[in-house]
């Protein structure tokens, strides 16, 4: 079975300094990882993915992502953080081994919120 | 590209009313659907996926007669809440995969409020 934890509700910090919301994986094989941020009575937007390759991966609105195999670790990470991007956070993972007929396990979510 | 609609994006029903909500992929063919339910601050929970022309797969614990799945074509797929009661209140979310790309594409989701 494939399980994401994301063990903060939320994370504070302010304008210009740099973010991190934290997530953890575990699957079978091999992980297919995605991040999603969700507005206010929206639905969820694609931040970035990881596939395979380079374990830096750079995605939307200026975040990135390093995979961390030994750590099974994938966490979000923007050098700095803006107002705009206070929002709910959620960290998603597909095995690659069972397939899971492209079912995604979500995070619970990690709110984030950007001071002035 | 890759944009996913939901109608409506609210809606409000008496109890003991069935609600249908659709779901349509406009610029792309999805060859698989899936339906989530969000609870206020909680995570997704997947509801159901539900492929093109056949019957959909219900995750465990979700009661397939009350929440019928219909994808009819590669570019709509329904729920349709049967019988709603105030419990069903939600955040109904669905996505489309389009099976030779890894990611799912969400729709803006459908607040539904039974009363």
């Amino acid at each position: 079975a494939q399980s994401v934890a994301q063990p903060e509700d939320q994370v504070n910090v302010a304008e210009g300094n740099p973010l991190t919301v934290k997530c953890t994986y575990s699957v079978s094989g091999n992980p297919y990882l995605f991040w999603y941020v969700q507005y206010p009575n929206r639905g969820l937007q694609f931040l970035l993915k990881y596939i395979t390759g380079d374990n830096l991966v750079k995605g939307s609105y200026g975040f990135e992502a390093e995979f961390n195999k030994s750590q099974t670790s994938f966490h979000l990470k923007k050098p700095s953080a803006l107002v705009s991007d206070s929002a709910l956070y959620f960290c998603a993972v597909r095995d690659i081994l069972t397939g899971g007929g492209n079912k995604l396990t979500f995070g619970t979510g990690t709110q984030l919120k950007v001071e002035l | 590209g890759a944009v996913v609609s939901q109608h409506p994006s609210w809606v409000i029903c008496k109890s003991g009313t069935s609600v249908k909500i659709e779901c349509r992929s406009l610029d792309f063919q999805a060859t698989t659907m899936f339906w989530y339910r969000q609870f206020p601050k909680q995570s997704l929970m997947l509801m159901a996926t539900s492929n093109e022309g056949s019957k959909a797969t219900y995750e465990q614990g979700v009661e397939k007669d009350k929440f019928l799945i219909n994808h009819a074509s590669l570019t709509l797929s329904t729920l349709t809440v049967t019988s709603a009661h105030p419990e069903d209140s939600s955040f109904y979310i669905c996505s489309a995969g389009t099976g030779t790309t890894y990611e799912q594409y969400f729709g803006p989701g459908t607040r539904l409020t039974v009363t």
